[in-house]
């Protein structure tokens, strides 16, 4: 089955600063990748996601890029904000499988 | 329209009794999902349904069980609660997409305890 690895597990940034977090697939039929982030106690929200024919994504400050052949995806958020603090995981689904494949997470802090 | 509802939204066991968190979905989704989260940990799959009628293991099935009488409805069952299952519990849903599952909408979560 697929398996998804996403790092780092922890990223903390300054106010105004890019972040960059990075997953990577196992199985090169995957064919679309979703965002969630999830802020403290709260359920998890798609942000953003991509699907295998396009190579990047881009909404306001966030963007999603898809690299095929090394078989990673990569979150950008751009000018963050203490607002973007919360933990954000990756996914990946198979053509024919029920099930999306998450990555661990990663936790976010931007301090102000 | 709610989307994905759960209840309860908290809940504190007694070691051994047993309970049931009730999904309801509002989209029209063929698929439903049940998932447990730990502190620090990720999204851990339970069980999930493709269809009214049907239910399928996901990575961690024990000492749980699921129903999917209704297409909207997909129940989570713990007949013998374990301080283990201490957990918050995340129902979701998703539409079909060309004979596969795509984006997934989730619930607010279900907090457990279990003493």
């Amino acid at each position: 089955g697929e398996n998804v690895e996403q790092h780092p597990s922890t990223l903390s940034v300054q106010e105004g600063d890019s972040a960059v977090i990075k997953c990577t697939y196992s199985d090169s039929a995957s064919n679309y990748f979703p965002w969630y982030k999830q802020e403290l106690g709260k359920r998890p929200q798609l942000i953003i996601d991509i699907r295998s024919n396009v190579g990047e994504k881009k909404d306001q400050r966030i963007a999603v890029t898809l690299n095929k052949t090394a078989k990673h995806f990569s979150l950008h958020i751009t000018e963050t904000q203490p607002e973007d603090s919360a933990v954000y995981f990756c996914a990946a689904i198979s053509p024919g499988y029920s099930t999306l494949t998450f990555g661990k997470g990663t936790m976010l802090l931007v301090s102000p | 329209n709610a989307g994905v509802t759960q209840t309860p939204k908290f809940r504190v066991l007694k070691t051994g009794q047993s309970m049931t968190l009730l999904c309801a979905q509002d989209m029209n989704h063929e698929y439903m999902y049940w998932y447990r989260q730990d502190p620090g940990m990720g999204l851990r799959l339970i069980h999930y349904s493709v269809g009214e009628g049907t239910t399928a293991k996901g990575e961690v099935p024990d000492g749980y069980n699921v129903s999917r009488l209704k297409k909207q409805n997909f129940l989570l069952g713990l007949e013998s609660a374990a301080p283990s299952q201490t957990s918050v519990y995340f129902c979701a849903s998703s539409y079909v997409l060309a004979g596969w599952a795509d984006t997934q909408y989730f619930g607010p979560g279900t907090r457990l305890t279990v003493l």
